[in-house]
């Protein structure tokens, strides 16, 4: 049983440009939760989502962002209009039923 | 905000010795988790305790869930250089899972 899947694990953008995250779930998994993570810093909520629905964007900001689980496919983090603060590294988790989650291994994404 | 402290934040110690990692808030979880991160890797799920009072073994690591489901232990024996590496606590209530402040430790061959 594959784990959790992200692509790419490395991505650099120019300033302006967009990025966009994929995150496979384990298979079975219909809950997904995307966190940041800044050089020196602790991992922090931005988002979870069931299939094709967005349960809690709390932690995701206003402007540029957006996320979605579609009914196929992976979930989808997307970031516009990229600037020199979204450099971080990006980890998905998925979760069978909420509260026991596995991560993915990260898209560690650099603005310059 | 749910705020998890782990402590000691960094911890350097020889082969061979025990060590004992803290995760505490002022916040009820209806579970808890511990991971172990490396530079440049995701977190690596190592146990998830849910019920209070709740104790379980993962070889030569012990972890207990605190009758009141606000704090948490991980106790290492006879350490080893492999368990070297960035410890997390993560309590989930409501949507999310909150994080810890992590434990860095080192383990000296």
């Amino acid at each position: 049983n594959a784990g959790v899947m992200q692509n790419p694990r490395h991505l650099v953008r120019r300033r302006g440009q967009e990025a966009r995250l994929r995150c496979s779930p384990m298979k079975g998994h219909s809950h997904v939760y995307w966190y940041r993570q800044l050089p020196e810093e602790g991992l922090k909520f931005m988002v979870y989502l069931q299939k094709e629905n967005i349960i809690d964007e709390s932690g995701m900001p206003k402007e540029r962002f957006s996320a979605e689980f579609p009914k196929e496919g992976p979930s989808i983090l997307r970031i516009q209009q990229v600037v020199r603060g979204d450099s971080a590294a990006y980890f998905c988790a998925s979760s069978p039923s909420g509260g026991r989650a596995f991560f993915g291994q990260g898209t560690r994404l650099t603005v310059v | 905000t749910q705020l998890l402290e782990q402590s000691p934040q960094f911890l350097s110690i020889q082969e061979g010795e025990n060590l004992t990692v803290y995760c505490n808030s002022s916040s009820v979880f209806s579970s808890l988790q511990w991971y172990r991160q490396e530079p440049g890797e995701g977190p690596v799920l190592l146990v998830t305790v849910v019920t209070g009072g709740e104790v379980k073994k993962l070889k030569r690591l012990t972890f207990q869930f605190g009758d009141a489901r606000k704090d948490s232990s991980l106790h290492i024996t006879a350490a080893q250089p492999g368990d070297t590496g960035l410890y997390l606590c993560a309590g989930y209530t409501g949507n999310q899972f909150y994080f810890g402040t992590g434990t860095s430790l080192t383990v000296i061959p």
